[in-house]
């Protein structure tokens, strides 16, 4: 299958500071970046879905303000968790697709996330 | 709303055993279901899918029908080998393709020798 990097795997920073997590498909056009978060023992959660050129839609429940996410080109996607605190520590995965999600999206391995 | 249900783990078999990883569904209308694998270190892979009800999706010895009557996705495989340790996820879209995907969280399996 198609190749999803995502980094960094893993990243600790202080509360109060911004993160920002990077999804790149090293071999395909990815029209469509879904960003999921996933807490210990439980399910992804979908946080947006991103098109390429255009701006982000947010789940329900997400601040769009906390998690931007900018897909400026057909290969790269970022989420930058803003004014981190300890509870938006948790496990970041994304996903893209090359035909806005009608074809099969592949995923990054994901990014830990840990605010102290 | 939609959701996805699928058994606790750790499941945790001998080589050659049979394996059932139980999930069931709640959704309107007709959603495509999925499972995905996450062996250590790696990402998601799809391992099968089906999009309509009665539907069997297979790879590698894996096999799961969609059951409209009775909502559920259970993933089989008639002999597990070590290498099929990993993390096992049921998913559903009932947006269509691959979008708004919903999981559920995941069933650990631990296959020894």
């Amino acid at each position: 299958g198609a190749v999803v990097s995502q980094h960094p795997s893993w990243v600790i920073c202080k509360s109060g500071t911004s993160v920002k997590i990077e999804c790149r498909s090293l071999d395909f056009q990815a029209t469509t970046m879904f960003w999921y978060r996933q807490f210990p023992k439980q399910s992804l959660m979908l946080m947006a879905t991103s098109n390429e050129g255009s701006k982000a839609t947010y789940e329900q429940g997400v601040e769009k303000d906390k998690f931007l996410i900018n897909h400026a080109s057909l290969t790269l996607s970022t989420l930058t968790v803003t004014s981190a605190h300890p509870e938006d520590s948790s496990f970041y995965i994304c996903s893209a697709s090359e035909s806005r999600g009608n074809t099969e999206a592949f995923f990054g391995q994901g990014t830990r996330l840990t605010v102290v | 709303g939609n959701s996805v249900t699928q058994m606790e783990g750790p499941v945790t078999l001998s080589e050659e055993a049979f394996l059932t990883i139980n999930c069931t569904y709640t959704a309107t209308g007709y959603p495509s279901l999925f499972w995905y694998v996450q062996y250590p270190g790696e990402g998601l892979q799809l391992l099968l899918k089906a999009t309509k009800a009665d539907d069997k999706g297979s790879n590698k010895g894996f096999e799961a029908t969609y059951r409209k009557e009775t909502t559920s996705f259970h993933l089989e495989k008639g002999s597990v080998q070590v290498s099929d340790s990993a993390v096992y996820f049921c998913a559903l879209s009932a947006s269509g393709g691959y979008n708004k995907l919903i999981f559920g969280a995941g069933t650990r399996l631990a296959v020894h020798p």
